[in-house]
């Protein structure tokens, strides 16, 4: 079994959608990170949780510690929306961080 | 904004030769990372780096791969003999109370 699952593996939405992206990890961890990655190119880092919920503009992570889960919900998506969002669990403060097979998202205007 | 760099962005280079990939942490940090992606494949941890020794490294780091931290700044990954299958984006990280990762450098053997 993966370490990190996500769920979908892709997802097209219409601009202007609420759009979910799953996580849900099998290890002990002290911080989950969501990062995006467009195409060809490199990984910014958007959250990094320990605990409850974040959000930055129209970007909200939350953590289930206890369950293991996590979401990324983007309101109100537009085209420029459009990579790939990795979940990354990391067991401890300054070790690996442990990538998720991604989620693809398209947006379409 | 702190900024992880990365050079070169793209090399090409002939089988069997080496290849040294170079990333610039931020200057506070003391945890560094090597990661690569394979075209169309999830990111994959090379190698972890602290106090001037590798704190852990994944299978895919054998012994055509090495890391280093000449002077104090860079943090380099070196492949000694580069096979077809090393071709890949790879990605620096450092850490302090977050990971920072840099733009990738795309190695393409041929």
């Amino acid at each position: 079994k993966n370490e990190v699952e996500q769920s979908p593996q892709n997802l097209t939405a219409q601009e202007g959608e609420f759009i979910t992206i799953n996580c849900s990890y099998s290890v002990g961890i002290s911080a989950l990170h969501w990062l995006q990655q467009h195409p060809g190119g490199g990984i910014v880092s958007l959250f990094m949780l320990s605990s409850g919920k974040k959000k930055h503009g129209r970007l909200i992570a939350t953590i289930n510690i206890q369950e293991k889960h996590s979401s990324l919900h983007i309101t109100a998506s537009h085209p420029r929306d459009s990579a790939v969002y990795i979940c990354a669990p990391q067991k401890t403060s300054y070790d690996k961080v442990i990538f998720g097979p991604g989620t693809s998202l398209s947006v379409i205007p | 904004e702190p900024e992880v760099t990365q050079t070169p962005s793209h090399q090409v280079t002939q089988m069997g030769q080496e290849v040294i990939l170079r990333c610039v942490p931020i200057s506070n940090h003391l945890y560094f990372y090597w990661y690569r992606q394979i075209l169309g494949q999830k990111v994959e941890f090379l190698v972890s780096f602290y106090n001037n020794e590798i704190s852990e490294k994944s299978e895919i780091f054998d012994d055509q791969f090495s890391v280093e931290r000449p002077d104090g700044s860079n943090f380099t990954l070196k492949i000694r003999s580069t096979k077809l299958e090393d071709s890949a984006m790879y990605f620096c990280a450092s850490g302090g109370n977050t990971i920072y990762f840099g733009e990738g450098s795309w190695l393409t053997v041929v």
